[in-house]
């Protein structure tokens, strides 16, 4: 099974400043790679797929990169409405598995 | 719009079965593969399943492999998790998603989740 360890497990940051979450897969995942946010009390929502590609109506501040094993989500400019889990997957195999999430907040 | 809408939430004893539905809208349900997902309380996802768009391939994580079926009734726009054997460790809130494309496993559109509660 391909394990996917997310990095940090909690972020705190301010309105406006820009954060990274990284992910990194146990082996070559060849840009099968997802990240999904999760608000309190709601269903995931996808974010970022195929690594680097913005899902229909995600605001642009949102970004992924990556190759090979290692991977990031930014989030520039901060908003309140960002506040959430965030969580990475990747499908380049079965079983398709999860990063751990990082549940970021604001300062 | 797409929309997914699970039902089948429940208590129940540990050792029994139980079965969800997703009810599929908003989108050409026979042209996509469909997945279940769970989050244990305060946890993170777990995908336990998936089913090709014309059911003729099923994968499953070993967690659940022997004891869960997934299944769908195209006719119906339907998913299904047939849960056996249930055990404390099932105890999460089961999503149904779906597949982005044919071979891109990653998850577009979720539906709201039910509580499975699997408790004595």
């Amino acid at each position: 099974d391909i394990q996917m360890t997310q990095s940090p497990a909690s972020l705190s940051a301010s309105l406006g400043e820009t954060v990274t979450i990284e992910c990194r897969a146990s082996e070559d995942i060849y840009n099968g790679l997802a990240w999904y946010q999760q608000k309190p009390g709601k269903s995931p929502q996808l974010l970022i797929y195929n690594a680097n590609s913005l899902h229909t109506g995600v605001p642009s501040r949102f970004s992924g990169s990556g190759s090979g094993t290692q991977y990031s989500l930014k989030i520039n400019s901060l908003q309140s409405e960002d506040v959430a889990s965030y969580f990475c997957q990747q499908y380049y195999n079965y079983p398709l598995t999860f990063g751990s999430g990082t549940k970021l907040e604001i300062k | 719009e797409v929309q997914l809408v699970e039902s089948g939430e429940g208590l129940v004893q540990p050792g029994s079965s139980m079965k969800l539905s997703c009810v599929a809208s908003g989108f050409t349900f026979s042209n996509y593969g469909m997945n279940w997902i769970r989050q244990a309380p305060k946890k993170g996802l777990e995908w336990i399943a998936l089913i090709y768009y014309d059911s003729s391939s099923k994968y499953y994580a070993d967690s659940v492999k022997g004891r869960f079926t997934i299944s769908r009734d195209n006719s119906k726009n339907t998913l299904y998790l047939e849960m056996n054997s249930l055990r404390s460790e099932d105890t999460a809130m089961y999503y149904c998603a779906k597949s982005a494309y044919y071979g891109y496993n990653y998850f577009d559109y979720w539906g709201q989740g039910v509580m499975v509660t699997v408790s004595s």
